[in-house]
């Protein structure tokens, strides 16, 4: 099945600076790659997502990169604020078997500090 | 509109009790997900479910746990004779038609403690 690691595991930055997330999987079948933030006592939330076949996905301060070759994909968050603190999660997305539906594997997640 | 909403938020339960966990998903979405996040982890995919069916419940860890949606809306989460290492975090999702182009919206989750 899919592995999904993620670091670094904590991340402190101060206010203003830029915060950079990285992932790495192994099924090469996986097509999909969210991306989701997790404040205390709530579910995740998602903020960015990529498809495989695109490279670089922005919105606004939040980019994600997609390598397929290398199996890797990253977060970039830019002019970091205190409201960013959070724990972040990358997901990759997998389809069944032939199938058009899947499951997604999740990260160990990054806890994200912003110092203001 | 309301996003996914789970209840109990919190679940205190004694060893070898049974439990029900409940998630309503967002009104229309054909697919639901299960997930436990244990402490300091990332969610762990248990049941995805299509409709009324269960399309995949590789996730599940053993067959104490069981899950239903009779409807194809509300979808119950069962946990059988509870053990200490249930102890977790239970977060619904839910998506339009359950395709990899589909996000995942999830609920707040519901917190089981096993004593």
């Amino acid at each position: 099945g899919e592995n999904v690691e993620q670091h670094p595991s904590t991340l402190s930055v101060q206010e203003g600076d830029s915060a950079v997330i990285k992932c790495t999987y192994s099924d090469s079948a996986s097509n999909y790659f969210p991306w989701y933030k997790q404040e205390l006592g709530k579910g995740p939330q998602l903020i960015i997502d990529i498809r495989s076949n695109v490279g670089e996905k922005k919105d606004q301060r939040i980019a994600v990169t997609l390598n397929k070759t290398a199996k890797h994909f990253s977060l970039h968050i830019t002019e970091t604020q205190p409201e960013d603190s959070a724990v972040y999660f990358c997901a990759a997305f997998a389809n069944a078997g032939g199938t058009s539906y899947g499951k997604l594997t999740f990260g160990q997640g990054t806890i994200l500090t912003v110092h203001p | 509109g309301a996003g996914v909403s789970q209840t109990p938020s919190n679940k205190v339960t004694e060893k070898g009790k049974y439990v029900e966990l409940r998630c309503d998903p967002i009104s229309g979405h054909t697919a639901l997900y299960w997930y436990r996040q244990s402490l300091g982890q990332g969610p762990e995919f248990l049941i995805y479910f299509q409709g009324t069916g269960a399309a995949d419940d590789s996730g599940l860890p053993n067959d104490r746990f069981f899950a239903v949606r009779p409807e194809g809306s509300v979808s119950t989460l069962k946990i059988q004779r509870t053990e200490r290492g249930d102890s977790a975090v239970y977060l619904c999702a839910s998506s339009l038609i359950g395709g990899r182009t589909d996000t995942q919206y999830f609920g707040p989750g519901t917190r089981l403690t096993v004593l």
